[in-house]
């Protein structure tokens, strides 16, 4: 079965950092690219950043550009979201999302169940 | 404002048929770029509902349907259920970044 099992959110104060983790099961990791979408509770769906499926090539949402590093290690079929200059309203539920295919232009057919991020002083 | 728009809520009774639009602009729908569509029920991560603009994953009911035609796409869902209610998102790029539609609520009465 196909899973992805996002961690490492919690509480990170402004200016601060934090390390997201999305652990792949199940699948071919190296074979797909990776997003990460975030969610304000009761709001719409933001996208922030996007790998390929070699990890050479990244994409950023201008809210995060500058501040977010998203990376992966396909030894350990792992996707990560370093997270800095922390704002407020980087406040969200984070999810993982693998593609159908190399390149982010593709669907994104499985998510994880997301793990949430809160910034606050 | 989002790059691609939809409307907040629409809404049918059961066996009803409803459209959701999804409008941008020549650089992301009007351009080579496809239009996913995915559904967020309560609670839950979105799931994959169309991709490539027309085609449904394995699973997904051939009640919905989707198309795309110049600056817009629109999602449909014949034969209305109950459990149809949720949040429906389109998304597709502009100048290779990747955008959502706001949300659509659809309302089975």
């Amino acid at each position: 079965e196909v899973q992805l099992l996002e961690s490492g959110g919690g509480l990170g104060q402004p200016g601060g950092s934090l390390r997201l983790s999305c652990e792949l099961s199940g699948f071919t990791f190296n074979n797909f690219a990776m997003t990460w979408v975030r969610q304000v509770p009761g709001k719409g769906l933001e996208w922030v950043s996007s790998i390929s499926s070699s990890g050479t090539t990244t994409y950023y949402a201008d809210s995060v550009k500058g501040r977010f590093t998203i990376s992966r290690d396909n030894s350990r079929n792992t996707l990560y979201l370093q997270m800095n200059s922390l704002r407020v309203e980087d406040t969200a539920l984070y999810y993982c999302a693998k593609h159908q295919e190399i390149l982010h232009y593709y669907a994104m057919d499985v998510w994880g169940q997301g793990t949430t991020v809160t910034v606050s002083s | 404002q989002s790059v691609l728009t939809q409307p907040p809520s629409v809404s049918g009774a059961p066996g009803q048929t409803i459209t959701i639009a999804c409008t941008g602009s020549r650089s992301n729908i009007g351009s080579v770029y496809d239009v996913h569509w995915y559904r967020q029920l309560p609670g839950s991560a979105p799931k994959l509902l169309i991709y490539g603009n027309t085609d449904r994953p394995s699973g997904v009911p051939d009640r919905f349907s989707a198309s795309k035609s110049g600056t817009s796409a629109s999602l449909t869902i014949t034969g209305l259920q109950a459990d149809d209610e949720a949040v429906y998102f389109c998304q597709s790029y502009d100048t290779s970044l990747m955008f959502f539609g706001g949300g659509t609520k659809l309302t089975v009465l």
